[in-house]
């Protein structure tokens, strides 16, 4: 299984403000996705994140809101600009291993906007 | 559109059995998922299901009908630390084509003693 950590584990922002999360994979993967969960809710997927190209938004989620990088295929990070309270969530990275039933999750995120 | 149906909330008793139901109604499918989290933590994977039928891994179950649009992951023995929140997650599309899982709300767990 993929090992997969995130920084930071948790930040206090202010609105307006930016903020980057970083996700670390021990091994190469091709697709690296990021995930939302707000307080009480499931996931939601925010974008499929590219080694090369440009990141797959879903719908309800664009770019200049939370632009994502992916130089190489163990890192990828995600930008969420101008903070508001709406916010505060949790901010999962995941990635697919290589059989296709396995699908893995970083520890999380946890935002809080003030 | 993608539809993923589970209750939010189930309560059951340390060494019973609890089955956690799950419907789906997605424009295709590819998988389904079955993932534990504990408060506070990242999901974990607990199983897989593709074909129709029962996949038993240890104390979990998970059960599928495709043409039902239906499963179920079935806890046997329960202990306390299982009380989480279950999540059902469906795969519609082949992972090259780029499409991920897409989650139904979650059914939060508690096992009473």
């Amino acid at each position: 299984s993929a090992v997969i950590s995130q920084k930071p584990s948790r930040d206090i922002c202010q609105r307006g403000t930016s903020l980057t999360i970083q996700c670390q994979v021990d091994s190469q993967v091709t697709m690296m996705f990021w995930y939302r969960q707000q307080p009480g809710q499931s996931l939601t997927l925010i974008a499929t994140a590219n080694q090369g190209s440009e990141a797959t938004y879903e719908s309800g989620f664009v770019i200049d809101k939370f632009p994502i990088s992916r130089p190489n295929l163990t890192f990828s990070t995600l930008t969420v600009s101008n903070l508001s309270p709406e916010d505060s969530s949790i901010y999962l990275c995941s990635v697919a291993g290589l059989e296709n039933y396995e699908q893995y999750f970083g520890p999380g995120t946890r935002l809080t906007v003030t | 559109g993608q539809n993923i149906d589970q209750p939010t909330e189930m309560t059951a008793t340390e060494g019973a059995i609890v089955q956690i139901n799950c419907t789906y109604q997605t424009s295709g499918f590819n998988g389904l998922f079955w993932y534990q989290q504990h408060a506070g933590e990242a999901p974990t994977f607990l199983s897989y299901n593709v074909l129709d039928g029962l996949e038993e891994k240890g104390r979990f179950s998970s059960f599928l009908s495709r043409s039902k649009g239906y499963s179920y992951l079935l806890l046997k023995e329960l202990q306390m630390k299982d009380s989480a929140s279950y999540l059902c997650a469906v795969r519609d599309w082949p992972l090259e084509a780029g499409n991920m899982l897409t989650f139904g709300g979650g059914t939060r767990l508690m096992v009473k003693p």
